[in-house]
C-alpha cells in the first residue's frame, strides 16, 4: 500500500524559509516521479513542483520558480521541497504525490498533507 | 499554460439524480485528464484517469468521457457519500493545471 507522510508543518514569517519532507513506503521510490500540490484556504488545488524518478528533472509553477526547490533522497525514499522567501500567499496545506509512472504528470497518491502559515 | 475550466462551480441534487460536471481544456490535451474527489479536510482521491478509465475501487456510478477540449464526469445515480468537491487535472504538459473545482451537495 502507498504511504505518504508529509512533515515540516509550522508558522513562518513573510521572507523566512521552510523544508517540507515526504516519507514514502510501500512502493519502488526512485522508479516513480513525485510532485507536490498545494491548497489555500478555502481554494482549490494547485500544482507547484514535480521531479522525476531519478530526480534529474524538475519542474515549477510560476508562481514558486527561484524561490522553492524540490529534492529527493532515493537512498531513504524522501522528497523534499525547500521553501524560501516565502510570502502570504504561499500559506497553504502543502500535498506530496506519487505518480502513476515514471513521468507522467498524473498523480494516484497523496499524502494527508502538511500545514504552513506565512504570517507576521 | 493550460486553462482548465469547471461548471458548474456547485451543484445541489437529490440522491439518485444523475449529475453532471464538465471541464474544458484552453487547448487540446488529447485524453490527458485526471477528475479527483477531495471531502473536507482529507486529501484528493483519484477517480479516472485517461478521461475515462475508472481507478480500482472507485464505484461504478463514476464515469468519464471526453476528448480534446472537452471532457465530463458523470455519477449515475448521486449518493450522499459523493458529497465532494471534484477537480479536473490536465497531465498533457507542464504546468500540471486544475480546475477550480464543483462542490456537490446533496438537496
Amino acid at each position: 500500500e502507498v504511504q505518504l507522510l508529509e512533515s515540516g508543518e509550522g508558522l513562518v514569517q513573510p521572507g523566512g524559509s521552510l523544508r517540507l519532507s515526504c516519507a514514502a513506503s510501500g512502493f519502488i521510490f526512485s522508479r516513480y516521479a513525485m510532485g507536490w500540490v498545494r491548497q489555500a484556504p478555502g481554494k482549490g488545488l494547485e500544482w507547484i513542483s514535480a521531479i522525476s524518478g531519478s530526480g534529474s528533472s524538475t519542474f515549477y509553477a510560476d508562481s514558486v520558480k527561484g524561490r522553492f526547490t524540490i529534492s529527493r533522497d532515493n537512498s531513504k525514499n524522501t522528497l523534499h521541497l525547500q521553501m524560501s522567501s516565502l510570502r502570504a500567499e504561499d500559506t497553504a496545506i502543502y500535498y506530496c504525490a506519487k505518480d502513476a509512472d515514471f513521468w507522467s504528470g498524473h498523480y494516484v497518491g497523496w499524502g494527508q498533507g502538511t500545514l504552513v502559515t506565512v504570517s507576521s | 499554460d493550460i486553462q482548465m475550466t469547471q461548471s458548474p462551480s456547485s451543484l445541489s441534487a437529490s440522491v439518485g439524480d444523475r449529475v453532471t460536471i464538465t471541464c474544458r481544456a484552453s487547448q487540446g490535451i488529447s485524453n490527458d485528464l485526471a477528475w479527483f474527489q477531495q471531502k473536507p479536510g482529507k486529501a484528493p482521491k483519484s477517480l479516472i484517469y485517461a478521461a475515462s478509465s475508472l481507478h480500482s475501487g472507485v464505484p461504478s456510478r463514476f464515469s468519464g468521457s471526453g476528448s480534446g477540449t472537452d471532457f465530463t464526469l458523470t455519477i449515475s445515480s448521486l449518493q450522499p457519500e459523493d458529497c465532494a468537491t471534484y477537480y479536473c487535472q490536465q497531465y498533457n504538459s507542464y504546468p500540471l493545471t486544475f480546475g477550480g473545482g464543483t462542490k456537490v451537495e446533496i438537496k
